[in-house]
């Protein structure tokens, strides 16, 4: 039973560029969060998908969106990359209401 | 969510127990305490949570306090694996709403030989 997948899982960009990453959440989860870790934090929480909506935002600008297929898996786009924006992205999925989010591997962006 | 504090740092002898501590006096009773930890440059595992109990399973125990304000991960004996960040979360679950993660700094683990 393969986990949480992320692709890919290092990424290099300019500023002004935009960027997609993409999650395949564990086989049978529904519901897939996207996180961002700073160099030295923790991670921190930019949304939740579920039923191919936006269910729950963190503190993140619109220039940060996402989409969620019919399969379950998920896209986070990133639009105008600051430097700012380095960092490593996760992925988490679950079952809407359940217990425990099991993380990806993320994916690792630079902003240059 | 209610906040959590945790030390910086800690370290362990390889074979003795860690044990490190979690404070959440703002904790509600409808709160869980859940701990991560994140190996360097992977992503968070899930360890063990728990609402008002004791918990034990493979990898670790938890312990909460009755007043439940505090809690303990014990990890019974240590490897030089185990050397990650440790997160104390506490959060609600929600039937139908999300239930999502909010992370501090935790709390960096040493496992010394």
């Amino acid at each position: 039973d393969a986990g949480v997948t992320q692709s890919p899982t290092h990424l290099i960009k300019t500023r002004g560029q935009q960027v997609t990453l993409r999650c395949s959440p564990k086989s049978g989860h529904d519901t897939v969060s996207w996180y961002q870790q700073a160099l030295g934090q923790g991670p921190q929480f930019i949304f939740q998908y579920y039923e191919e909506e936006e269910r729950q935002r963190g503190n993140f600008p619109d220039r940060f969106s996402g989409h969620q297929f019919p399969n379950y898996s998920s896209e986070l786009n990133v639009n105008a990359l600051l430097l700012g924006d380095s960092a490593l992205y996760l992925c988490a999925s679950s079952l809407l209401g359940a217990e425990t989010q099991y993380f990806g591997p993320g994916t690792r962006l630079l902003v240059l | 969510d209610a906040k959590t504090t945790q030390p910086p740092s800690m370290d362990c002898a390889e074979g003795r127990a860690a044990n490190l501590p979690c404070n959440h006096s703002t904790i509600s009773g409808n709160e869980y305490v859940y701990w991560y930890r994140q190996i360097h440059s992977q992503g968070p595992q899930y360890i063990i949570h728990g609402l008002k109990n004791n918990e034990t399973n493979e990898m670790a125990s938890l312990i909460i306090t009755e007043d439940r304000k505090s809690s303990t991960l014990i990890l019974p004996h240590a490897t030089l694996r185990d050397t990650a960040v440790y997160y104390c979360i506490v959060r609600a679950l929600m039937q139908t709403g999300a239930n999502n993660l909010f992370f501090g700094t935790g709390t960096r683990l040493t496992v010394i030989p």
